[in-house]
């Protein structure tokens, strides 16, 4: 089976513009979280996603949003960069059974540079 | 969400076993220890979870105190390829689409 896959990995962006990241998770998993890793905040929860509805969101500014189609697929966008989004952005999959998640598997990653 | 407190860094000899101690007195009953780890610039990666009784895996083993509030991870054999950062997270079975990384433990295996 394929693993999750991220696009783009490595992506540069100036302040005040907006970015897309996507995610593909593994086939037949149905729950898809992000996470954002900085140097000074470690792996931080930023939202997870389950059969196209957002179930669990971090403690991050509205200027941080997600989607999830109906392929499970998903997207996350941040309006407005600024310098601090700066960061490596990872989105996680995990199958779903009666409700309950199990285990996540990670992606490589996006690494987001905003100048 | 229970808090953990790691050793920020722990090193190893190449094939010795390495025990990864994590302190989470304020887990509740029903959540499970789940142990992940991050190799270098790489996603993290699951390793093995655990409720009450001990558990092993093709790549680790897993120690839960009786009273649920200390656990030890078990790399049996370190490689060189082990080297990374190691993480527990108390979860419930509900939640595991949200897991809170602590700073974990840098485990550093040496030749």
């Amino acid at each position: 089976k394929a693993g999750v896959t991220q696009t783009p990995r490595y992506l540069i962006k100036t302040r005040g513009q907006q970015v897309t990241l996507s995610c593909s998770p593994i086939s037949g998993h149905r729950s898809v979280s992000w996470y954002q890793q900085t140097p000074g905040q470690g792996l931080q929860f930023l939202f997870e996603y389950f059969s196209e509805t957002q179930r669990n969101k971090g403690n991050f500014p509205g200027r941080f949003s997600g989607r999830q189609f109906s392929n499970s697929r998903s997207e996350m966008n941040v309006s407005t960069l600024e310098l601090g989004d700066s960061a490596l952005y990872l989105c996680a999959s995990s199958l779903v059974s009666q409700g309950l998640t199990d285990t996540q598997y990670f992606g490589p990653g996006t690494r987001l540079t905003v100048l | 969400d229970a808090k953990t407190t790691q050793p920020t860094s722990m090193d190893c000899a190449e094939g010795r076993a390495a025990n990864l101690p994590c302190n989470h007195s304020t887990i509740s009953g029903n959540e499970y220890v789940y142990w992940y780890r991050q190799i270098h610039s790489q996603g993290p990666q699951y390793i093995i979870h655990g409720l009450k009784n001990n558990e092993t895996n093709e790549m680790a083993s897993l120690i839960i105190t009786e009273d649920r509030k200390s656990s030890t991870l078990i790399l049996p054999h370190a490689t060189l390829r082990d080297t990374a950062v190691y993480y527990c997270i108390p979860s419930t079975s509900s939640n595991t689409g949200k897991l809170i990384f602590g700073q974990g433990t840098t485990l550093q295996v040496k030749p």
